[in-house]
């Protein structure tokens, strides 16, 4: 365990179905990061939170929603989503300052839409 | 925004022999560059990181080099081992990291024994 984690570890949902994806960090960062992982676009980049404040929305359909409660959870509520949502979506922590340990990754939710 | 470039997508090398894989980037800010490796099934880790006032930082077999001048970096492996096998991932981004990382879309290493 390294200290980033994510539930579900799978889902599986229909286009029409509402879910939410959560994260927690109990390493006393700062920082939070959704990614999204497919096999023909790596490690997207999808929203920026610092201090709790959305630093980044890096362009994302507004099927996907995040919320940042506090600095150590992090969530992506998702709805109506589209067969093309379907990938490994990554949540990762650091410092303020990411230069210092860099992300720590959690182990991913492995989301399929049907 | 940022964008990484990385190359080559597959790499083959025999167990024992280097490895080579590099990256370019866009934006002149970018001061802070990382490596990581992710196993099949398993969460990208960090393995190394450089950030811009140096040119090379070695840890045991892995090393990076940066040019910023030409705006590429580079990771070595030597004396490769079975368990490299991963996919490695270059990023970029700056220090503050306010704008998250720019990941490279990844390489292939496969250590043939």
């Amino acid at each position: 365990e390294t200290g980033v984690t994510q539930t579900p570890r799978h889902l599986v949902m229909g286009m029409t179905n509402k879910k939410s994806l959560k994260c927690e960090q109990h390493l006393g960062h700062n920082a939070m990061y959704w990614y999204k992982q497919s096999a023909k676009k790596p490690l997207e980049l999808m929203f920026v939170y610092n201090f709790k404040e959305q630093t980044e929305n890096n362009s994302v359909p507004s099927r996907f929603s995040p919320e940042c409660p506090n600095s150590s959870h992090l969530f992506l509520h998702l709805h109506t989503l589209q067969p093309e949502d379907s990938a490994l979506y990554l949540c990762a922590s650091s410092h303020e300052q990411v230069y210092v340990y860099g992300y720590t990754f959690g182990s991913g939710t492995r989301l399929t839409v049907v | 925004g940022e964008n990484v470039e990385q190359h080559p997508s597959t790499l083959s090398v025999q167990e024992g022999d280097s490895a080579v894989i590099k990256c370019t980037y866009s934006d002149s800010a970018s001061n802070y560059f990382p490596w990581y490796k992710q196993e099949l099934g398993k969460r990208p880790q960090l393995i190394i990181d450089i950030r811009s006032n140096v040119g090379e930082k070695k840890d045991q077999r892995i090393a990076v080099t940066l040019n910023k001048t030409a705006k590429h970096f580079s990771l070595h492996i030597t004396e490769t081992q079975p368990e490299d096998s991963a996919v490695y991932f270059c990023a970029a981004s700056n220090e503050g990291g306010a704008d998250g990382l720019t990941f490279g879309k990844g390489t292939h290493l496969i250590i043939q024994p």
